[in-house]
C-alpha cells in the first residue's frame, strides 16, 4: 500500500494567519491527492479532490497544490471554523489510503 | 441535496457480525460508487470497500477480504456493509460514502454520519 504522510500532526495558529499543511506520498501518485476536513463528531467532508480543484460549496480560501509525491493544503486566511483536523487521501490505487491527519487549533 | 443516512449505534460480541445501513437520497442511486470507510479510536481512516450500485460488483480491502460484503437494494436505494467475525480491533466508526463522480474516481464526495460498531464481551 503507498503510505500516505501529514506534517505537522498538529499546528496552533490565530484567525487570519496563513496555513499550510504537507502531505507526501510513499510513490508517486500523479494528481491523485485529495485533501477532507473534518470536525469532532462529524463525518469528513471534502475540500480539494485532484490535487488542486475546489469541491463545490467550498470557501476559496482553501487551496491545495502538488504532484507526485509532495502535496500542499492551504488556508490562505484562517478562519473560526477551520479549526478542524485536516486529511489528505490518495485516491491513485487501492487502498486509497489516507494520512494520519493534522489538527489545527486555537492558538 | 445528496444525503446519505446511515443505521444507528451496535454494540456485538466478539465473533458476532454487524450489519449497516446506508440510505441514499437527492440523486441516481443505480449511478454511483458507494465507499465503506472505517475509523478507530486513534487510527486513521482506512477504506474497506466498494460496491457499484449499478451492476453491483465490488471490490474490498486485501485487510478486509473474507470478512466484509457490501451489498446493495436498488429498490430502497440502499447499501449494506456486513462484517463478520468481529474483534474488539474493529471497534470503530464506520461511514458510507458515494463517489464523488459516476465514472468512479475513489474520491468520497458525500459522508454518510457514521455509525459507532462497539465489539465488546
Amino acid at each position: 500500500d503507498i503510505q500516505m504522510t501529514q506534517s505537522p500532526s498538529s499546528l496552533s495558529a490565530s484567525v487570519g494567519d496563513r496555513v499550510t499543511i504537507t502531505c507526501r506520498a510513499s510513490q508517486s501518485i500523479s494528481n491523485y491527492l485529495n485533501w477532507y476536513q473534518q470536525k469532532p463528531g462529524k463525518a469528513p467532508q471534502l475540500l480539494i479532490y485532484a490535487a488542486s480543484s475546489l469541491q463545490s460549496g467550498v470557501p476559496s480560501r482553501f487551496s491545495g497544490s502538488g504532484s507526485g509525491t509532495d502535496f500542499t493544503l492551504t488556508i490562505s486566511s484562517l478562519q473560526p471554523e477551520d479549526f478542524a483536523t485536516y486529511y489528505c487521501q490518495q485516491s491513485y490505487t487501492t487502498s486509497y489510503t489516507f494520512g494520519q491527519g493534522t489538527k489545527v487549533e486555537i492558538k | 441535496q445528496v444525503q446519505l443516512v446511515q443505521s444507528g449505534a451496535e454494540v456485538k460480541k466478539p465473533g458476532a457480525s454487524v450489519k449497516v445501513s446506508c440510505k441514499a437520497s437527492g440523486y441516481r442511486f443505480t449511478s454511483y460508487v458507494m465507499h465503506w470507510v472505517r475509523q478507530a479510536p486513534g487510527q486513521r481512516l482506512e477504506w474497506m470497500g466498494w460496491i457499484n450500485a449499478g451492476t453491483g460488483n465490488t471490490k474490498y480491502s486485501q485487510k478486509f477480504q473474507g470478512r466484509v460484503t457490501i451489498t446493495r437494494d436498488t429498490s430502497a436505494s440502499t447499501a449494506y456493509m456486513e462484517l463478520s467475525s468481529l474483534r474488539s480491533e474493529d471497534t470503530a466508526v464506520y461511514h458510507c460514502a458515494r463517489d464523488l463522480l459516476p465514472s468512479g474516481s475513489y474520491t468520497y464526495g458525500y459522508w454518510g454520519q457514521g455509525t459507532l460498531v462497539t465489539v465488546s464481551s
